[in-house]
């Protein structure tokens, strides 16, 4: 199956600033990938769609100015937590399909944990 | 969005023991997949069944579709401390998933 590294691991940053996390297929050409995020003990919300050469897609109730997606490569796609705030302290997790499979099979990334304070 | 319920939330047992979840959803599906997350962790493919499909196994794993109640479980025979885990199941909408709320299992040595 298809690899996903997510860059950093973790960050801790403070109220204010801008944090920029990584997403990379290491083994295949990704058109599309995933960006959820997770509270603790919670499950994964989708949070956009992020398509190689285009717009995301968001879904509803999440703020496309605050979270910034772009994926200029097939191989990279980028979210970018503006103005972070503690309460977008969380876990932000990737993923991808890999398209020469039949059923959708996701690829996860490791996770990144986000603190701000 | 979330597709559903899982239960039990919680599920503590004995080392050999067989844990078994539940999953619900909501709308008609072409496949549902489960996956697993260790702590802190990305999730985990570990088996997916298609609408077309009653059980299907997959080494100490057993799923189970019931289309027409919308449920689907999860069997893990003889299970082992590194099945210590979060198992979510998830349903496909186009090529979204939708998670479920996910059945945090404990084995303990």
């Amino acid at each position: 199956g298809a690899v996903v590294s997510q860059h950093p691991s973790w960050v801790i940053c403070k109220s204010g600033t801008s944090v920029k996390i990584e997403c990379r297929s290491l083994d295949f050409q990704a058109t599309t990938m995933f960006w959820y995020r997770q509270f603790p003990k919670q499950s994964l919300m989708l949070m956009a769609t992020s398509n190689e050469g285009s717009k995301a897609t968001y879904e509803q109730g999440v703020e496309k100015d605050k979270f910034l997606i772009n994926h200029a490569s097939l191989t990279l796609s980028t979210l970018t937590v503006t103005s972070a705030h503690p309460e977008d302290s969380s876990f932000y997790i990737c993923s991808t399909y890999d398209w020469r499979e039949a059923f959708f099979e996701q690829y996860f990334g490791p996770g990144t944990r986000l603190t701000v304070t | 969005s979330q597709q559903g319920e899982e239960d039990p939330q919680a599920l503590s047992i004995q080392e050999g023991e067989n844990a078994t979840m539940n999953c619900s959803y909501k709308t008609s599906i072409n496949n549902l997949q489960w996956y697993r997350q260790n702590s802190g962790r990305g999730l985990v493919h570990l088996i997916l069944i298609r609408s077309n499909e009653r059980e299907k196994h997959s080494g100490r794993l057993r799923v189970t579709l019931d289309t027409s109640k919308k449920s689907s479980s999860l069997l893990i025979t003889a299970s082992r401390a590194a099945d210590t885990a979060s198992y979510f199941c998830a349903t496909l909408n186009g090529y979204k998933l939708s998670f479920g709320a996910g059945t945090t299992v404990t084995v303990r040595a």
